[in-house]
């Protein structure tokens, strides 16, 4: 069956503008997570969604930063002003249920010029 | 704050050769450990979760033990073969961290002929 499926690919933004970044997550999966990887780094928590409700956003790095998975399916996340920091690869992962094997998708690469 | 530590950061082997990585982990808490393989301009894959001490799991050549005593745990690969070439990740899930999957840097595998 089809996977997780992120888009776009790749964004390029300049400083100060907003994006929005899509994540279709596989069918029937209750869980999905969206990281940030920054080069070298690993990835770092950005926010969960239990279907619709997000009960973690402890990982987003500022005000700025916002997601959401309105219907408990496909999931966006917005950055609004971009800055050069947020430059980074965006994966958005899902699984079936909570704690179980993550399923990524390839990621949206942002650079910030 | 977690530290999930990964060694070393980055190995070169020739074909044919085995070798193994290290993930170091909190020991106190522990959930699971999982561990992900990213290829190159792919979404990262599932290779392991585990989730009982002395566990160990196996993959074709790919195989990883688990110590949670002690806070750590060990990828092994035998016969290197340039495919493997990848960047493998653990991440670690702990009681009381909600759902997360906390990351280390990865260790970066290149496979030579």
């Amino acid at each position: 069956g089809a996977g997780v499926s992120q888009s776009p690919r790749y964004k390029v933004a300049k400083r100060g503008q907003d994006v929005a970044l899509r994540c279709d997550p596989i069918s029937g999966h209750v869980s999905l997570f969206w990281y940030q990887q920054a080069l070298g780094q690993g990835p770092e928590f950005l926010t969960y969604f239990q279907n619709e409700a997000q009960l973690d956003k402890s990982g987003l790095p500022s005000d700025r930063f916002f997601a959401e998975r309105p219907e408990g399916s496909v999931s966006t996340l917005k950055i609004q002003r971009t800055q050069q920091e947020d430059s980074a690869v965006y994966l958005c992962a899902s699984s079936l249920e909570p704690k179980t094997t993550l399923h990524f998708g390839n990621g949206t690469r942002l650079t910030v010029t | 704050i977690l530290n999930v530590e990964q060694s070393p950061q980055s190995l070169h082997v020739q074909e044919g050769d085995s070798t193994n990585f290290t993930c170091s982990f909190p020991s106190s808490n522990f959930y699971a450990l999982h561990w992900y393989r990213w290829e190159t301009a792919k979404s990262p894959e599932a290779l392991f979760v585990m989730t009982l001490n002395g566990d160990e799991k196996k993959k074709g050549r790919i195989s990883a033990t688990l110590n949670t005593k002690e806070g750590y745990s060990y990828l092994y690969i035998k016969g290197s073969q340039p495919e493997d070439s990848a960047t493998y990740l653990c991440a670690f899930l702990f009681t009381g961290g909600g759902n997360k999957l906390t990351f280390g840097t990865g260790t970066q595998l290149k496979v030579e002929l």
